[in-house]
């Protein structure tokens, strides 16, 4: 699970400040995506990509941008953080070995609260 | 629209005891389903598929299309299982979204 890196750890932000998460993998596959986790919700998808330049949406993506230029890299993006988006959030990459598509290694996470 | 439904926020049991977690699911078409855990301060990690038909840690999951569960069971719980637990489908062979529930966490008590 090395493979799969997100940084920051940990951030805090005001209502109405954006920030990137930041996604990177060195498995070169194509299909990244990401996910929050909120208690009693479990993992709900925000964003996903098929590969470079082609993003598409998950269940809840309002309030997110995606963009994939690279292969190794898929960042997140808030443009006006709510308190809504108070979350920890999850980058994945599909298992390279097996291809299949609910097999993925997931990332350490990105713990996020917004004030 | 596809759905994973797990019934029990919380599950504690005691060391040696059988656990149950229980995963029920909606979907129109051919389901995958798998269970995935997160250890306290660890990632989130696929414990095991239902197409592979494996055991995984004394884990089993059978996938049950009358009742249109995915249960996972462990004869003899060990404290070391203590986790967050995750069921999850994702749609046919050519979907592309995997769709989790809400999260079981277990408690094995010594």
């Amino acid at each position: 699970n090395a493979g799969v890196t997100q940084t920051p750890k940990f951030q805090v932000l005001k209502t109405g400040q954006s920030m990137t998460l930041q996604c990177a993998q060195d498995m070169n596959h194509e299909y990244m995506s990401w996910y929050r986790q909120d208690p009693g919700m479990g993992l709900r998808l925000i964003h996903y990509s098929v590969g470079a330049g082609i993003t598409d949406q998950g269940e809840v993506p309002n309030g997110y941008n995606v963009s994939r230029s690279t292969t190794e890299d898929f960042p997140l993006r808030l443009l006006s953080a709510a308190p809504s988006q108070t979350s920890v959030y999850f980058c994945a990459v599909r298992n390279p070995l097996s291809g299949r598509a609910g097999e993925q290694f997931f990332g350490p996470g990105t713990r996020l609260t917004v004030l | 629209a596809q759905r994973v439904t797990q019934p029990e926020k919380l599950l504690s049991v005691f060391k040696g005891a059988p656990v149950e977690l229980k995963c029920n699911y909606s979907y129109s078409g051919s389901p995958e389903l798998f269970w995935y855990v997160q250890y306290s301060r660890q990632r989130l990690q696929l414990l095991l598929r239902h197409i592979s038909r494996e055991s995984i840690k004394g884990f089993t999951a059978d996938l049950n299309k009358g009742e249109t569960s995915f249960h996972l069971k462990k004869p003899f719980a060990q404290e070391e299982d203590s986790a967050m637990y995750y069921c999850a489908l994702i749609s046919g062979t050519s979907g592309s979204r995997l769709t989790f529930g809400e999260g079981t966490q277990l408690t094995v008590n010594p």
